[in-house]
């Protein structure tokens, strides 16, 4: 059974960093690219940003690009999204998601709550 | 950025009726790489549809999409209790996006 569990949000202040952990099991973890979706408050689904199955290649929206840095360890089957500089507007319910091979997102994690706060 | 547009906001119908939810693109959308999710409140949201109209693993067989190059559909053919939630579209092709999400409600 493909599992993802989300770990490591909580209340931060603007401008400060956050890490994010996402473990897999009940898959071939470097076999599939890996995202991260967010949802603000009553808003809809964001994708923030993915991460091919080798690590070699990683893309980012433009409103995280630079502060965000998605990254993996195919030995301990984890996904991590590191978030520096954060702003409220970050505030937001955070997804991590295995991409099929056409990359739709087929399982997501329950999520993980991060609040930007002063 | 290859905007999705849902409607309606929200939908108000009885369990056994029939739903029918659209999505737009502001560009075509390639190789039909659009998928549908239902999410629930405070969970994950759970694939329903893909390429279009290719039902996920498990995914009962009143639920089906139709569509291609901008304009998509999700249609329930009769409701049951468990299917009021929210309905996401996403499209794949460029990056990916989401839609605003189509709140099904019971009336």
């Amino acid at each position: 059974e493909v599992q993802l569990l989300e770990s490591g949000g909580g209340l931060v202040q603007p401008g400060e960093s956050l890490r994010l952990s996402c473990e897999a099991s009940g898959f071939t973890f470097s076999n599939h690219a890996m995202s991260w979706v967010r949802q603000a408050p009553g808003k809809g689904l964001e994708w923030v940003s993915a991460i091919t199955g080798s690590g070699g290649n990683t893309y980012y929206t433009e409103s995280v690009r630079g502060r965000f840095t998605i990254s993996r360890d195919n030995s301990e089957n984890i996904l991590y999204l590191q978030m520096n500089s954060l702003t409220d507007d970050d505030t937001a319910v955070y997804f991590c998601a295995r991409e099929a091979s056409h990359p739709y997102l087929d399982y997501w994690g329950q999520g993980s709550l991060v609040t930007v706060s002063s | 950025e290859n905007v999705l547009t849902q409607s309606p906001g929200t939908l108000s119908l009885s369990p056994g009726e029939r739903a029918t939810l659209f999505c737009r693109a502001s560009q075509s959308v390639r190789n039909s790489y659009l998928a549908w999710y239902q999410q629930k409140p405070g969970q994950a949201p759970r694939l329903l549809i893909y390429g279009a109209s290719s039902r996920a693993t498990g995914i009962p067989d009143r639920f089906s999409g139709s569509g291609s190059g901008t304009d998509f559909t999700l249609t329930i053919s009769r409701l049951e209790p468990e299917d009021f939630a929210v309905y996401s579209c996403h499209q794949y092709d460029t990056k990916h996006t989401f839609g605003q999400g189509t709140r099904l409600e019971i009336k």
